[in-house]
């Protein structure tokens, strides 16, 4: 299976500044339709999860053009912009090129 | 507004089963594939299962295929995962959720609900 790894369990930053996450996958996430299979969730106490991401750096419906995907192949990364108070959270990556589908393990946004 | 509202959590002994629904609104859920996501306390996400439009195909994962079984009913707009012969490690709060796809493949999980727990103890 395909293995994601977050290498960084928890980043601490202040609001206002710029944090990258990353998301390194054990193999290419690039399907035959030129797409990455690669996607970002956000969750929050008391919310439902919240998809960010999708084919590595499109935004879904309503995401703040703070939130940037980027990447190709194996190496992906989360961006945030002037991080905001409401962004403290934890991110997770997502494979779904192939079954069975794996997660990253999160990366916890920490106030500093 | 899309909805997913999970329920039939609860406290299981090992080796016992239990059933989970999901009640979906706001789309149309029969043109949607449907799926299973758990979290074990203070853990990550896993994928559990998937069920095409019509409910003839499903997938799994080996950690819990030949145990756990997804089906829906789409007069009923409801999700189910009927969970047997269940395990410590099944402890989980488990999300229904919504893929998004394209022809080929999921893209990613647009919808999530707010999850039920679950807890496999003697």
């Amino acid at each position: 299976q395909i293995t994601l790894t977050q290498q960084a369990e928890s980043l601490w930053i202040s609001p206002g500044e710029r944090v990258s996450i990353t998301c390194r996958a054990s193999q290419s996430l690039l399907y035959t339709d030129g797409k990455h299979y690669l996607s970002w969730y956000q969750q929050r106490p008391g919310q439902t999860t919240k998809a960010l991401i999708y084919h590595a750096s499109v935004r879904t419906d309503g995401v703040p053009t703070r939130f940037i995907g980027s990447g190709s192949g194996t190496e992906f990364t989360l961006s945030i912009e002037h991080v905001q108070p409401e962004d403290f959270a934890i991110y997770y990556c997502l494979q779904t090129l192939k079954s069975p589908y794996t997660f990253g393990a999160g990366t916890k946004l920490e106030l500093k | 507004e899309v909805q997913l509202v999970e329920s039939g959590g609860g406290l299981v002994q090992p080796g016992r089963s239990l059933k989970l629904s999901c009640a979906a609104s706001g789309f149309t859920f029969s043109n949607y594939y449907m799926a299973w996501v758990r979290q074990a306390p203070k853990k990550g996400l896993e994928w559990v299962a998937t069920i095409s439009t019509s409910g003839s195909r499903t997938y799994y994962p080996d950690s819990v295929k030949g145990r756990f079984t997804i089906s829906r009913d789409n007069a009923k707009s409801s999700l189910y995962l009927q969970m047997n012969s269940l395990k410590s490690e099944d402890t989980a709060t488990y999300y229904c959720a919504r893929p998004r796809r394209g022809i080929a493949a999921i893209w990613y999980f647009d919808y999530w609900g707010q999850g039920v727990m679950v807890t496999v103890s003697s």
